[in-house]
C-alpha cells in the first residue's frame, strides 16, 4: 500500500502570505493525486484533483504540482477563511480500492 | 442544489451494528460512483468503501473489509453503509461524498460512538 506523507504537520503564517505544503508519495503515484480542504465542523471542500486542476469554483490563488512522488499545493496569497486543514490523496485508477489520505497540513495564523 | 444528508449515527457498542444512510439532492445520484469517507477524533481522514453506479463493483478499506457493507438505491437517491461487529476504533464522523477517488461534493458527516 502507497503511504502519503505530508509535510509541515502544522504551518503557521499570516494573511498575504504565501503557504507552501508538501505532499509525499513512497512510490510513484503519476498525477493520481487530489488535495482537500476541510475546516473544523464542515464538509470537506475538494481543490485539485489530477495534481494541478483547479475544481469548480475554487479561487485562483490554490495551484498544485508534482508528479510521481512529490507534489506541492501553493496559496498565494492567504486569506483569512484559508486557515484550515489541508488533505493530499492519491488513488489507484483501476480497482478503486486503493485510496489513501494523507495526515495533513494545518494552515494557522 | 447539489446536497449530501447523511443519518444513522448514534452510539452502539462494540460488537453491535449500525447502517447509516445518505439522501443525494441536486444531481443524477444514478450517475456517480460514492464512497464513505470516516474522520475520527483528533485523526486525519480515512477513506472506507466506494461503490461503483449501479452497484457492481464495491471496494472497502482493509480496516471495514468483512464488517461493513457499501450499498445503493438508486430509484430512492440514496447511499448505505452497514457497519457490523463494530469496533472502538471505528468511532468517527462518517461522511458520504460523491465520487468514487475525486470526490467533489461531500456532506456534513453523521458521528458514529462504539462504547461499551
Amino acid at each position: 500500500e502507497i503511504a502519503m506523507t505530508q509535510s509541515p504537520a502544522t504551518l503557521s503564517v499570516s494573511p498575504g502570505e504565501r503557504a507552501v505544503l508538501s505532499c509525499r508519495a513512497s512510490q510513484s503515484v503519476s498525477t493520481n493525486l487530489v488535495w482537500f480542504q476541510h475546516k473544523p465542523g464542515q464538509a470537506p471542500r475538494l481543490l485539485i484533483y489530477g495534481a494541478s486542476t483547479r475544481a469548480t469554483g475554487i479561487p485562483a490563488r490554490f495551484s498544485g504540482s508534482g508528479s510521481g512522488t512529490d507534489f506541492t499545493l501553493t496559496i498565494s496569497s492567504l486569506q483569512s477563511e484559508d486557515f484550515a486543514v489541508y488533505y493530499c490523496q492519491h488513488y489507484v485508477n483501476w480497482p478503486l480500492e486503493e485510496i489513501t489520505f494523507g495526515g495533513g497540513t494545518k494552515v494557522e495564523i | 442544489e447539489v446536497q449530501l444528508v447523511e443519518s444513522g449515527g448514534g452510539l452502539v457498542q462494540p460488537g453491535g451494528s449500525l447502517r447509516l444512510s445518505c439522501a443525494a439532492s441536486g444531481f443524477s445520484f444514478s450517475s456517480y460512483w460514492m464512497s464513505w469517507v470516516r474522520q475520527a477524533p483528533g485523526k486525519g481522514l480515512e477513506w472506507v468503501a466506494n461503490i461503483k453506479q449501479d452497484g457492481s463493483d464495491r471496494n472497502y478499506a482493509d480496516s471495514v473489509k468483512g464488517r461493513f457493507i457499501i450499498s445503493r438505491d438508486n430509484a430512492k437517491n440514496s447511499l448505505h453503509l452497514q457497519m457490523n461487529n463494530l469496533r472502538d476504533e471505528d468511532t468517527a464522523v462518517y461522511y458520504c461524498a460523491r465520487g468514487g477517488f475525486r470526490m467533489d461534493v461531500w456532506g456534513q458527516g453523521t458521528t458514529v460512538t462504539v462504547s461499551s
